[in-house]
Formats: C-alpha cells, sequence, structure tokens
C-alpha cells in the first residue's frame, strides 16, 4: 500500500529564512513520482515539483528544492527566503508506476511572518 | 495560461438531494480525475477517466458516484442522493497525457459541496 506522512500540522518561519516541510513515503514499489503541491486560502492546488524514484540529482525549483532521501524513504520540501505569500496549506503526493492516482498526505499550514 | 475551470465554486445542497459538479479541463488534455477533500483532512483520489471510460477508482467511488464527459469539453460528478459526510471540496483535475510518474496534474480551484 502506498502511504504518505507528514508529520507537522503547523509550521512558522520568518519572512526571508528558509524552512523545511517534512515528508515520508511508504511503497514496495521502486518506481514512483514524488510530488508537492501548495493550497493557499483560495482553496485551489498548485503544483510546486516533481521527483523521481529514479533520479539522481535533488529536483529544483526557483525557491523549491526537495531533499530526497531514498534510504530513508524521505522528501522534505525546502522553502527558502519565504515569503508572506508562501502562507498556505502544503501537500506532499506519491504516485506509483501503474496507478492514476495521487495519494497525498494530510498536510502541513506554513506561516511566514514579517 | 490554461486553467481548469470548475463550476459552482460552492453549492449548498438537502440531504437525499442529486448534485452535479461540473469541470472543464484544459483543452489539450485527454486524462480526468476527480479528487476531494473533507475539511481539514487530506485529498483523496476518486476516480480517473480516459477515452469516455473510467481508468481507475477508488473505494469511495461507489454505486453513489458516477462520471462524464457529455461533450467536448466538459467533464462532470454525479453524486446521488447525497448524505452529510459528502460535504467536502471536490477537485477536478486534468493531464495531457497518462498520468505517470513525472506528469503534473493539473487542479481547478475546487467546488466546496455542503449538504445540510
Amino acid at each position: 500500500a502506498q502511504k504518505i506522512t507528514q508529520t507537522q500540522p503547523g509550521m512558522f518561519v520568518q519572512e526571508k529564512e528558509a524552512v523545511t516541510l517534512d515528508c515520508t513515503y511508504d511503497t514496495s514499489d521502486p518506481s514512483y513520482g514524488l510530488f508537492w503541491y501548495k493550497q493557499p486560502s483560495s482553496g485551489e492546488m498548485i503544483f510546486l515539483i516533481y521527483q523521481g524514484s529514479y533520479d539522481q540529482q535533488n529536483a529544483t525549483e526557483g525557491r523549491y528544492s526537495l531533499n530526497f532521501q531514498k534510504a530513508r524513504k524521505s522528501a522534505n520540501l525546502v522553502i527558502s527566503a519565504s515569503q508572506l505569500g508562501d502562507s498556505a496549506m502544503y501537500f506532499c503526493a506519491m504516485r506509483t508506476e501503474g496507478f492514476q492516482k495521487l495519494v497525498f498526505g494530510t498536510g502541513t499550514r506554513l506561516l511566514v511572518s514579517p | 495560461e490554461p486553467e481548469v475551470t470548475q463550476t459552482p465554486s460552492h453549492q449548498v445542497t438537502q440531504m437525499g438531494q442529486e448534485v452535479i459538479l461540473r469541470c472543464v479541463p484544459i483543452s489539450n488534455h485527454l486524462y480526468f480525475y476527480w479528487y476531494r477533500q473533507i475539511l481539514g483532512q487530506k485529498v483523496e483520489f476518486l476516480v480517473s477517466f480516459y477515452n469516455n471510460e473510467i481508468s481507475e477508482k477508488s473505494e469511495i467511488f461507489d454505486d453513489q458516484f458516477s462520471v462524464e464527459r457529455p461533450d467536448g469539453s466538459n467533464f462532470t460528478l454525479k453524486i446521488r442522493s447525497t448524505k452529510l459526510e459528502d460535504s467536502a471540496m471536490y477537485f477536478c483535475a486534468s493531464s495531457e497525457i497518462p498520468a505517470g510518474m513525472n506528469t503534473e496534474a493539473f487542479f481547478g480551484q475546487g467546488t466546496r459541496l455542503t449538504v445540510v
């Protein structure tokens, strides 16, 4: 069975600082993809970054990077230089080969303060 | 920038009534999905749809639910005989190619369904 665990219900960070949001996953499938989505208070789901299980390097997209540790089954999201607009809910999700569905974690609410 | 559009943004319905949630996927996308998010909980997969057929569905997607692509642009989720526990945010998503390892699914802004 596929499972995503996000153990931080809430995180606080000051503007311009970096923050790490934790995500661990469980799957027996060797081929999978890991995704991070941002959900602002308006409700939409915004794709941030993707990491494939066979990717040799950690994914980066602007201020977002993914700290992928395959042996530990973790895929933590790092947001550098936090901005007030980063305040939102963040979801980690996984898709395994042969399946259409994304399996989501319970999310982490990030609050960025001035 | 192309986007997935969902209507209505909020729907209130009485228990036992039928509701239809509508989605307009991105125009060149061929694969469509519905997810739901009960308030304060995680996002859950309901169903994926391709070529006028359900390609994958979850345990949640029972006989109460159905999906349809009635024309070339719309994709709908019908919930028959709604229950209080159907109250949730429902997200439509679409992708250009099959949801493979690195295929981004584009999500709509969601429809908040409230069953009273």
